[in-house]
């Protein structure tokens, strides 16, 4: 069973600033199946990018994944007022689905 | 327009059942594995279950194993799970979510429904 491991827990940053979100996994997550979500209150899940770095339909270009093996890492490049939720990382590299714990981007 | 539409949920006592229901629209349902996805009050997300397109190959997170049953009724665009002995650890939204269309599980999430509430409780 692979185990996901978000850092930090809060990031507290303005408007304007670069978020950098970091999922690490317990044992190499195979070809790369790594997934974000974003969740607002109240709101479902939205997912932005699979594949560890493809953007999913209509996710804005400051939405950016990478990393590989281990280490993923989710980057938004300026963060606008409609990004300030919840992140989740999730690996899909075996029959059983696993997410990362969350990391919450709140306002400064 | 791709929509999931959860039903089913409410108020249980802890060891009883509840079967939820996720009805399907604006895509070939029979094509996409289908999963559920729960969410404890203020806490994480957490994969509860998959199945296959046919209903052939079902997953289940540990802690629901032989408690809990997905299926999927294709003529009726439907995805179900149902839940027996029910404890007060199982008290969360659900949410009903579409997979991949590969014949493989390995399935990022998308979309998602709006959830349903499950509260276990005497």
């Amino acid at each position: 069973e692979i185990v996901l491991t978000q850092s930090p827990g809060t990031l507290s940053l303005s408007p304007g600033e670069r978020a950098t979100l970091s999922c690490r996994a317990s044992q190499s997550v195979s070809s790369s199946y790594l997934a974000w979500y974003q969740q607002k209150p109240g709101q479902a899940p939205r997912l932005l990018i699979y594949g560890a770095s493809s953007r999913a339909t209509g996710i804005p270009d400051r939405f950016s994944g990478s990393g590989s093996g281990t280490d993923f890492t989710l980057t938004i490049s300026r963060l606008e007022p409609e990004d300030f939720a919840v992140y989740y990382c999730q690996q899909y590299g075996s029959s059983l689905s696993a997410f990362g714990q969350g990391t919450k981007v709140e306002i400064k | 327009e791709v929509q999931l539409v959860e039903s089913g949920g409410g108020l249980v006592q802890p060891g009883g059942s509840l079967r939820l229901s996720c009805a399907a629209s604006g895509f070939t349902f029979s094509s996409y594995w289908m999963s559920w996805v729960r969410q404890a009050p203020g806490k994480g997300l957490e994969w509860v279950a998959n199945i296959k397109q046919d209903g052939s190959e079902k997953y289940y997170v540990d802690s629901v194993k032989g408690r809990f049953t997905i299926s999927r009724d294709n003529a009726k665009n439907s995805l179900y799970l149902q839940m027996n002995s029910l404890r007060a650890e199982d008290t969360a939204v659900y949410y009903c979510a579409r997979g991949g269309w590969l014949r493989v599980p390995y399935n990022w999430f998308d979309p998602w429904g709006q959830g349903t509430l499950v509260t276990v409780s005497s």
